[in-house]
């Protein structure tokens, strides 16, 4: 199966802040790569899809890049809205998907 | 307007099979290129998938659990139905269904909100 590792596991950060969350798949996926935001208690919702393109409705602050096995998430100027949980998950196999463990993000 | 609503027991007993459904509108499953998937996260952990199913009955299951896993759809009641067999503590969590859209590089682009499931005697 092919795995997806996160980076940072935490993050604290001021609004204003750009940020950036990284996301290595053990294997090459393309750009069969998503990423999603989960506030506390609710469910994940989509960000951006197939590594850099921008779910319609979420703000252009947010933006995704890479290909192959090195991807980024990228918020230019952080909200109070945006603090939250990310995920990446992979969808390159389509036998099996695999989400990331994880970016928490924090206001410092 | 996709909206996908997850029901099934909020408690069961270790052993036992869990059933859940997801009841969806806003989109059929009998149009190329779409699925729904079901994906958990046990509390304070991260998400993990489960399985999903496509248009054409297509399924996919999570290596670890498939040999407890089964999805199967009910196209003309908009339902995909998953059953988890021999259900243990681990498997506490809330459960969610998703939409899947191979248009949007397969990713789950409408979540149900989501349901607890507790396991335990």
């Amino acid at each position: 199966d092919i795995q997806m590792t996160q980076s940072p596991s935490s993050l604290s950060a001021s609004v204003g802040d750009r940020v950036t969350i990284s996301c290595r798949a053990s294997q090459s996926i393309g750009s069969y790569l998503s990423w999603y935001q989960q506030e506390p208690g609710k469910a994940p919702k989509l960000l951006i899809y197939g590594a850099s393109n921008l779910q319609s409705g979420v703000p252009s602050r947010f933006s995704g890049s890479g290909s192959g096995t090195d991807f980024t998430l990228t918020i230019s100027s952080l909200q109070v809205e945006d603090f939250a949980t990310y995920y990446c998950q992979q969808s390159a196999s389509s036998l099996t998907y695999t989400f990331g463990q994880g970016t928490k993000l924090e206001i410092k | 307007q996709i909206t996908l609503k997850e029901s099934g027991p909020t408690l069961v007993k270790p052993t036992q099979t869990l059933t859940l459904t997801c009841t969806f509108s806003g989109f059929s499953l009998s149009t190329g290129g779409v699925g729904v998937g079901w994906i958990r996260q046990p509390p304070g952990k991260a998400l993990d998938w489960l399985a999903h199913i496509y248009w054409n009955d297509a399924k996919y299951y999570s290596s670890s659990l498939k040999t407890r896993l089964t999805i199967t759809k009910d196209t003309s009641k908009n339902q995909v139905v998953l059953t988890m067999a021999d259900m243990h503590p681990e498997d506490t969590g809330t459960y969610y269904c998703a939409h899947l859209n191979s248009r949007a590089s397969y990713s789950f682009q409408h979540w149900g909100q989501g349901t607890l499931v507790t396991v335990s005697s």
